[in-house]
């Protein structure tokens, strides 16, 4: 069974740091893209970060980039997203997601069950 | 960026209706177009792919339709369980974006 199991989040003040982990289970890690997806509290979903099966390509939405840094562990089968000069608009509940379908640029077949950041001062 | 429309906003039906949910994106995406459902408290689920090919584990009473710009989902007869909100994405154009969502609620 696949399971992705996301830590990290919390409460942090503007301007300040945090990195999201995700510890994922049940499926061959470094065969898949991996994606970061969020989601604002009461609204819809916004893609946030991308990363290849081998970390060669990475992508980012350009509401985070130059702040936010995707990176993977395939011997560790963990996903990991550092996220710096947070803002208001950052607080969301984020979800880690396996892409299978489709390659690095697919779908978002399996979630876990998210990490709320919470960014106020 | 493609940017996906969703209607209606709210759907309200009885349990045994049919249910037919919309997306349009603002440009052509060929079949490149999923369908999620997210019931509170959970993470999304992904039910449809490249337009009409529904996920592993998906009821047959799910289906989806269309290219180019519309995009159909229906829900042949509704089930308690299918009572969630519904996300469209789009993985043609970088990068990938989603819908507002479609609420499915008991009439």
């Amino acid at each position: 069974e696949v399971q992705l199991v996301e830590s990290g989040g919390g409460l942090v003040q503007p301007g300040r740091s945090l990195r999201l982990s995700c510890a994922a289970s049940g499926f061959t890690f470094d065969d898949y893209a991996m994606h970061w997806v969020r989601q604002a509290p009461g609204k819809g979903l916004e893609w946030v970060s991308v990363i290849s099966w081998d970390s060669g390509s990475k992508g980012y939405a350009d509401s985070v980039k130059g702040r936010f840094t995707i990176s993977r562990d395939n011997a560790k089968k963990s996903l990991h997203l550092q996220m710096n000069n947070l803002r208001a608009e950052d607080t969301a509940l984020y979800y880690c997601a396996a892409g299978f379908i489709g390659g690095t640029y697919g779908y978002f077949d399996n979630w876990g069950q998210g990490t709320l950041v919470t960014v106020s001062s | 960026e493609i940017v996906l429309t969703q209607s209606p906003a709210t759907l309200s039906l009885s349990p045994g209706e049919r249910a037919t949910l919309s997306c349009r994106a603002s440009q052509s995406i060929s079949s490149y177009l999923a369908w999620y459902q997210q019931k509170p408290g959970q993470a999304p689920r992904l039910l449809i792919y490249d337009a009409s090919n529904r996920a592993t584990g998906i009821p047959a009473r799910f289906s989806g339709s269309g290219s180019g710009t519309d995009f159909t989902l229906t829900i042949s007869s509704l089930e308690p369980e299918d009572f969630a909100v519904y996300y469209c994405q789009q993985r043609s154009i970088w990068p990938p974006t989603f819908g507002g969502g479609t609420k499915v609620e008991i009439k």
